[in-house]
């Protein structure tokens, strides 16, 4: 068990629809990072926040969307879905965002659409 | 940019066999990689990583990997295969830009374990 946790395990949607999936990081990590891991692009580095800022993208749609709260659990949003989201997503955390560390990661939100 | 090769997708090694993963790097600077596992339906778990201290580096699970600048390369190695192994298995290099760390993975290898 990584401690960082995500919710829902599987979520299963039709086209056009929006959904949001959940992290919350280890206890005491400020950086949350996003990734998808899909059978033709394998995994991709999707954002990152750093206590609450965003701090980088990476190969992100413009019709998702991600944040990161107070609390520093983080919520990415996909909107207008289509059949090519479908795909696992990954959340992982680290202490400070910084080059070294390591990034420990959830079980994935397993996203199908339909 | 930073980038890392796995050579081969698929692997099958049989049991108490040695088990050895490939890994190219391209950097133009001192990298740093990592491997992890990802069973079937899991997340992925770090096994080990190099940040530039010792150039041979030891994980879990006997996995070890070393990091030849020479050959641009971090080859995962185990001596001796357990049925537990079987999963697939990510290089990654941390790439950088702007104060930000993401990291780059290859494309994974799976790694069957014949009894």
């Amino acid at each position: 068990d990584s401690g960082v946790t995500q919710t829902p395990k599987h979520l299963i949607t039709a086209t056009g629809q929006r959904v949001t999936l959940r992290c919350s990081p280890r206890s005491g990590d400020l950086s949350v990072y996003w990734y998808q891991q899909s059978l033709d692009q394998g995994l991709q580095f999707l954002i990152q926040y750093y206590n609450g800022e965003e701090r980088a993208k990476g190969n992100i749609l413009e019709r998702f969307s991600a944040q990161q709260f107070p609390d520093l659990h983080s919520e990415l949003n996909l909107s207008s879905l289509e059949l090519g989201d479908s795909a696992l997503y990954f959340c992982a955390s680290s202490v400070g965002g910084r080059d070294k560390e390591t990034q420990y990661f959830g079980p994935g939100t397993r996203l199908l659409v339909l | 940019a930073q980038s890392v090769t796995q050579l081969g997708s698929h692997v099958s090694v049989s049991e108490g066999a040695l088990v050895l993963l490939r890994c190219n790097y391209s950097s133009s600077v001192p990298p740093y990689l990592f491997w992890y596992v990802q069973y079937p339906n899991q997340g992925l778990q770090l096994l080990l990583k190099y940040t530039s201290a010792a150039t041979l580096v030891k994980g879990i699970n006997g996995f070890e990997a070393e990091f030849k600048k020479s050959e641009t390369s971090f080859h995962l190695t185990k001596p001796s295969a357990h049925m537990s192994d079987a999963a697939e298995y990510f290089c990654a290099v941390i790439t950088s830009g702007a104060g930000s760390y993401q990291l780059t993975f290859g494309k994974g290898t799976k790694l069957s374990v014949i009894p």
